[in-house]
């Protein structure tokens, strides 16, 4: 079993349509959660980051952490054409001396239509 | 802030050539920066953790006399491919943080292609 597991789609959607982005883990040493966008052949850019239970809300974004079940979202609405792209789950653990290791999912490949 | 800027964008070369590819954080220091690969339709793989002042440290796997790693100040990390092969080809991505627990920014890669 992967330690991140994230559907790889791809998943199109019509414009203004909620979005909702899913991964799993399975390593309960991961204590901070993100959601990266990445355009292609671009670098990953960073979305939302939280480190809690909950959710957490950035204008149209809105990232929820459920940690006893192990399971994060990314909820998009209103979804914009601008938002198509690969979007990247990433937890981080704690992996020796100061650092945070990164670990991603897969991937999801959205495109939202016009 | 916390722009991570990265060059070059894309290198094309013959086997058997070195390539430098450089990494810096524009708008904050760095004591630890992130080496990631990433192929086609598959998700970022860390190769290596490079720290100020100190050795790399390598994930397994990873040659670390293939993927040299310098990270000599607090703003600046290279990674030097040797003796590069077709099978080096790939998408290089650095990523760096202002803090240890604190989210990675990225720059935006350096697509390598050997001939």
């Amino acid at each position: 079993q992967k330690e991140v597991e994230q559907d790889p789609g791809p998943l199109s959607v019509p414009e203004g349509a909620i979005v909702s982005l899913n991964c799993t883990y399975s390593n309960s040493a991961f204590q901070y959660f993100m959601w990266y966008r990445q355009y292609s052949r671009k670098g990953p850019e960073l979305l939302m980051y939280t480190y809690s239970s909950g959710n957490k809300e950035d204008g149209r974004f809105t990232a929820q952490v459920d940690k006893s079940s192990k399971y994060i979202s990314l909820f998009i609405r209103d979804s914009q054409p601008s938002d198509s792209a690969t979007y990247l789950c990433a937890m981080s653990a704690y992996g020796g001396g100061s650092n945070y290791k990164l670990t991603f999912g897969k991937g999801t490949l959205l495109t939202v239509n016009p | 802030g916390a722009v991570v800027s990265q060059h070059p964008s894309r290198v094309i070369c013959k086997s058997g050539t070195s390539v430098k590819i450089e990494c810096r954080s524009l708008d904050f220091q760095a004591t630890t920066m992130f080496w990631y690969r990433q192929f086609p339709k598959q998700s970022l793989m860390l190769m290596a953790t490079s720290n100020e002042g100190s050795k790399a440290t390598y994930e397994q796997g990873v040659e670390k006399d293939k993927f040299l790693i310098n990270h000599a100040s607090l703003t600046l990390s290279t990674l030097t491919v040797t003796s590069a092969h077709p099978e080096d080809s790939s998408f290089y991505i650095c990523s760096a943080g202002q803090y240890s627990n604190q989210p990675q920014h990225f720059g935006d890669g350096t697509r390598l292609s050997i001939l």
